[in-house]
């Protein structure tokens, strides 16, 4: 079975600090992994995502995540962040089987300090 | 750019009453998808849906839920008799095809039972 552990439901940083929120999976088969970013009272949009192609992905609004298949890791980062940043993002798994569903983690709520 | 709708945005009932939650897909994609999340918790799998069948369903979704794709451009999801522990917010998804691309996710249907 597929898991995603998100280490931190609450990050703080200030505007212009790296962001680094993390992600661990567990999967049995070479796992797609994805970033989703939610911002209050709207639905989830993808941020970026993993197939098996470059580990170093690179999404939307100049995040991006590294794929660490020796730590089961997918940690995701942005050099400077924006109050605009300021949401909740969750990782999640697919096993790309025949249905493709999506395994959440409990998310990450990410609070940007003037 | 092509995006899921649901209606309603929030809908409020009485225990033990039916409601019906309602999406529209993108409209050249093949699989549907219902996830919910209870608030403060993680967002779960409920149903996949492709070529007019339940192709896969969680452990939450009970004979109370029912899924349909009654037209051929709306996807709906019935929860027969709804229980407090039915609150949460209600999110459709769809996508392309099996090849692993991005799950378009809809704003979601806050769900109250009262």
């Amino acid at each position: 079975a597929q898991s995603v552990t998100q280490l931190g439901s609450h990050v703080s940083v200030s505007e212009g600090a790296l962001v680094l929120l993390r992600c661990n999976y567990s999967s049995s088969v070479p796992p797609y992994l994805f970033w989703y970013v939610q911002y209050p009272n709207q639905g989830l949009q993808l941020l970026l995502k993993y197939t098996s192609a470059a580990t170093l992905v690179k999404g939307i609004n100049d995040f991006e995540a590294e794929f660490k298949k020796s730590e089961t890791s997918f940690d995701l980062t942005k050099p400077s962040a924006h109050m605009s940043d300021a949401a909740e993002y969750f990782c999640a798994v697919s096993d790309g089987g025949a249905t493709n569903k999506l395994i959440f983690g409990t998310g990450t709520l990410l609070a940007v300090q003037p | 750019e092509p995006e899921v709708t649901q209606t309603p945005s929030h809908q409020v009932t009485q225990m033990g009453q039916e409601v019906i939650l309602r999406c529209v897909p993108i409209s050249n994609h093949l699989y549907f998808y219902w996830y919910r999340q209870i608030l403060g918790q993680k967002v779960e799998f409920l149903v996949s849906f492709y070529n007019n069948e339940i192709s896969e369903k969680s452990e939450i979704f009970d004979d109370q839920f029912s899924v349909e794709r009654p037209d051929g451009s709306n996807f709906t999801l019935k929860i027969r008799s709804t229980k407090l522990e039915d609150s949460a917010m209600y999110f459709c998804a769809s996508s392309g095809d099996r090849s692993n691309t991005e799950a378009f996710f809809g704003q979601g249907t806050r769900l109250t039972v009262v």
